[in-house]
């Protein structure tokens, strides 16, 4: 699975948007782009993923760029439940069992 | 909708004492199920996964067993615990068929070793 690097920690204020990056420059053709977020004494919940082209649902925006190198988790309107570890993953779609969780993202929202 | 049940959430066991712990998925049928430890400030390991009733195959050697007794069941289980077995259980499930499908993970069992 391609190698993703994420930073550490971001603080972000209540009520405006939280951008979290990634980057995953070793990504294959046929690998997707997938985010989790885990909030303490809770399993992984899963947000979003994609493949080439930007995607939306209820939580949140994925942005992929086109050279597929880096990756953006949007959040458009944090809230103070918003507060959790954020994973990017990167992996195939078609190989393997394991997903691998890396050391991800603190995300602190600030009333 | 599907949704994927764990218990119990916390379980507190003395060392030698058996082990079963329990999961199930609602609103799906035929799904991949997955067994995860988390240890303490550590990412997830793959303990074992299942593609069908009966069918377990085991990532890593280990203390502990597993068994699919039904489709949407799926049973993580030890004879005598060690210490060593303490972490945070997560059950997972994912969908057969389309590419690229998320895993779905349950809320875990803390398991604690005295």
């Amino acid at each position: 699975d391609a190698k993703t690097t994420q930073p550490t920690s971001m603080d972000c204020a209540e009520g405006r948007a939280a951008n979290l990056p990634c980057n995953h420059s070793t990504i294959s053709g046929n690998e997707y782009v997938y985010w989790y977020r885990q909030i303490h004494s809770q399993g992984p919940q899963y947000i979003i993923h994609g493949l080439k082209n930007n995607e939306t649902n209820e939580m949140a925006s994925l942005i992929i760029t086109e050279d597929r190198k880096s990756s953006t988790l949007i959040l458009p309107h944090a809230t103070l439940r918003d507060t959790a570890v954020y994973y990017c993953i990167v992996r195939p779609s078609n190989t393997g069992n394991q997903f691998y969780f890396g050391t991800g993202t603190s995300l602190t929202v600030i009333p | 909708s599907q949704t994927i049940h764990q218990w119990p959430a916390t379980l507190v066991q003395p060392v030698g004492s058996p082990l079963s712990l329990e999961c199930t998925v609602e609103g799906t049928s035929n799904p991949n199920l997955y067994w995860y430890r988390q240890a303490a400030g550590r990412g997830l390991q793959l303990l074992f996964y299942s593609v069908g009733i009966g069918q377990i195959s085991s990532e890593v050697p280990q203390n502990l067993s597993a068994s699919r007794p039904q489709d949407r069941q799926f049973i993580l289980s030890s004879k005598k615990l060690l210490l060593s077995d303490s972490g945070f259980y997560l059950c997972a499930w994912r969908p057969k068929g389309a590419q690229g499908q998320p895993q779905h993970f349950g809320d875990g069992t803390r398991l604690s070793i005295l």
